[in-house]
């Protein structure tokens, strides 16, 4: 149990539609970052937030944003899903970026 | 890139036996970290060794180190089939992460 919870567990939307994903850190985490990990693959680096602002971001369009509110809980919004957003999202909170990162479980999202 | 690359992609062995898995890397790096995923899972933080350290002992686990050849291993002794999982590495230089593929080891009883 590493203290990181992540909702929905699992989702299914059509797509085109938007989604949202939250995550909540373990206490005292500044940092949180988020993954996308499709079926074989390892987690693939979408972006990460410090202190309420993006510090990094890796090879994914303008459509994924996300947010870090005050208590270091954070969202990943997805907008016009498509097939291939189908996907494990991994969220993973940190006392800075440097050390090391306690995953949730994730959230299953399926694209229809 | 320091995106880690995990060597091999598959490894099987009996319970009892030792698994060793490599990562190479092609970046400088502040550490390098280890994590396992069971399937379908979050992943799980096992040891994280830094850029001037060479090993580092966790129970069964020992990683090496060795920046000059931009590469790592992970010894896990005497496995069990509850070690049965797949292991990524993770160079990591300021900001994050990145995952290579993983090895997917196989424990069997």
């Amino acid at each position: 149990e590493t203290g990181v919870t992540q909702s929905p567990t699992h989702l299914i939307k059509t797509r085109g539609q938007q989604v949202t994903l939250r995550c909540s850190s373990q206490s005292g985490h500044n940092t949180v970052s988020w993954y996308q990990q499709a079926l074989g693959q390892g987690p693939q680096f979408i972006f990460q937030y410090y202190r309420e602002e993006e510090n990094g971001r890796g090879n994914f369009p303008p459509r994924f944003s996300g947010l870090q509110f005050p208590n270091y809980s954070s969202e990943l919004n997805v907008n016009a899903l498509e097939l291939d957003d189908s996907a494990l999202y991994l969220c993973a909170s940190s006392w800075t970026a440097n050390t090391e990162a306690f995953f949730g479980q994730g959230t299953r999202l399926t694209v229809v | 890139s320091q995106q880690g690359e995990e060597d091999p992609q598959a490894l099987s062995i009996q319970e009892g036996e030792n698994a060793t898995m490599n990562c190479s890397y092609k970046t400088s790096i502040n550490n390098l970290q280890w994590y396992r995923q069971n399937s379908g899972r979050g992943l799980v933080h096992l040891i994280l060794i830094r850029s001037n350290e060479r090993e580092k002992h966790s129970g069964r686990l020992r990683v090496t180190l060795d920046t000059s050849k931009k590469s790592s291993s992970l010894l896990i002794t005497a496995s069990r089939a509850a070690d049965t999982a797949s292991y990524f590495c993770a160079p990591h230089n300021n900001n994050d992460m990145r995952f290579g593929a993983g090895t997917r080891l196989t424990v069997k009883p």
